[in-house]
């Protein structure tokens, strides 16, 4: 059982370039979500999932676009990479409710320059 | 908008000894999480409190929820080295899609 696959799991970006990460879960959870993580902080959403061809915006959701055709896949695509974007991205999936909160990802480190 | 605190952010402590790590939050939610996370790595769910009064244990960490006062609280009984690591609190936003607000979290290092 996979869980949350995140790939890829480090990338260096130029500043200008787009990239797609990739998120995909088999545990048929309808929530999906993507956080990004700076260096001693907390997370901050970006966006996140309620099932598939729904999506809404997080607290910092500028910079980034997102989509969901599948109930498996939610890729985060990053246009025009800036050093700001620079962080760690955590995928999660949750089920229709709270009692087990999320499952999260590996993460992908990503590094702008 | 909801808002999550946690101290201290940096936690020091011997072998041996006992402390709690406090996690407040700003509004309504009898939703919280606890999560681990080491050096490099993702996070990991430790405890899920889901009403007021609520108490997990597990090992050397015991974890509550006090809904009226929006606190939850982390205890390590006679912490070991194991539990280096940073701690992680969550609260559920009232509404639908089950979002998740964390705090900044708290570095925990337990030297010998």
């Amino acid at each position: 059982n996979a869980g949350v696959t995140q790939t890829p799991k480090f990338r260096i970006l130029k500043i200008g370039q787009s990239m797609t990460l990739q998120c995909t879960q088999d545990m048929n959870h309808n929530y999906m979500y993507w956080y990004r993580q700076d260096p001693g902080m907390g997370l901050k959403l970006i966006y996140y999932s309620v099932g598939a061809g729904i999506t809404d915006k997080g607290e910092v959701p500028n910079g980034y676009n997102v989509s969901r055709s599948t109930t498996e896949d939610f890729p985060l695509r990053l246009e025009l990479a800036a050093p700001s974007q620079t962080s760690v991205y955590f995928c999660a999936s949750s089920q229709d409710g709270p009692t087990y909160g999320y499952t999260f990802g590996s993460g992908t480190r990503l590094t702008v320059v | 908008e909801l808002k999550v605190e946690q101290n201290p952010l940096f936690l020091s402590m011997q072998e041996g000894k006992n402390y709690t790590i406090y996690c407040n939050y700003s509004t309504t939610s009898d939703r919280l999480y606890w999560y681990r996370q080491d050096p490099g790595k993702s996070l990991e769910s430790l405890f899920v409190l889901l009403s007021n009064g609520a108490v997990k244990q597990e090992g050397r960490l015991m974890a509550s929820l006090d809904t009226k006062a929006r606190l939850s609280t982390l205890h390590i009984t006679a912490a070991v080295h194991d539990l280096s690591a940073t701690y992680f609190c969550a609260v559920a936003n009232t509404g639908t899609a089950s979002k998740l607000t964390f705090g900044t979290g708290t570095r925990l290092q337990v030297t010998l």
